[in-house]
């Protein structure tokens, strides 16, 4: 079974100052791991997945994760946090391999506030 | 391009009432889904496709029926609506079950449901 903690329902940060957003996984068999930014009133958009390449993922808008097995960890960062960063982000797992790879466990979201 | 578009964006129902929620992708996808999103639980999945005449259940499947008659459609049916099915629905879609890295699901803009 594969499931995804997201730590923190809000977080909030000052224009300018570090995003993490964080996300642990748990999977039996190698994972996919994806982030999803979700505007309001809007649907989900991907912001960048892991598939078994590189560990570190770049991704849209300057956010990148990073990829932990030892820690089963994809934290989302973003080293200057925007205005416009202010959303509601989603971690998402589904099976590397094998299967419906597509049906993806979603965790319950992190709500980032942007303060001026 | 339209991607995923889903109707209606908004409806109120009467417990008890049917209705069909539409959801069409004109990216030739194979794999379509279906999610409800509530608040603090992120999104659950409730049925899924893996191509035309090809459906399976997700985690939150009762009270829903789904079939897929063309590539392109795939609605959502409540036979007789309830309280508990007041949500956000989402579609997606994509284009397999396969490990590319072009492998990813496209939201639509979700449907507002409430059940009176």
């Amino acid at each position: 079974a594969q499931s995804v903690t997201q730590l923190g329902s809000h977080v909030s940060v000052s224009e300018g100052a570090l995003v993490l957003l964080r996300c642990n996984y748990s999977s039996s068999v190698p994972p996919y791991l994806f982030w999803y930014v979700q505007y309001p009133n809007q649907g989900l958009q991907l912001l960048l997945k892991y598939t078994s390449a590189a560990t570190l993922v770049k991704g849209i808008n300057d956010f990148e994760a990073e990829f932990k097995k030892s820690e089963t960890s994809f934290h989302l960062t973003k080293p200057s946090a925007h205005m416009s960063d202010a959303a509601e982000y989603f971690c998402a797992v589904s099976r590397g391999y094998g299967g419906a790879t597509n049906k993806l466990i979603f965790g319950t979201g992190t709500l980032l506030a942007v303060q001026p | 391009n339209a991607g995923v578009t889903q109707t209606p964006k908004f409806q109120v129902l009467k417990t008890g009432q049917s209705m069909t929620l539409q959801c069409a992708q004109d990216m030739n996808h194979e794999y379509m889904s279906w999610y409800r999103q509530d608040p603090g639980m992120g999104l659950r999945l409730i049925h899924y496709s893996v191509g035309a005449g090809i459906t399976d259940q997700g985690e939150v499947p009762n009270g829903y029926n789904v079939s897929r008659s063309t590539t392109e459609d795939f609605p959502l049916r409540l036979l007789s609506a309830a309280p508990s099915q007041t949500s956000v629905y989402f579609c997606a879609s994509s284009t397999g079950t396969g490990g590319s890295v072009k492998n990813i699901q496209y939201f639509g803009a979700g449907t507002r449901l409430s059940v009176l």
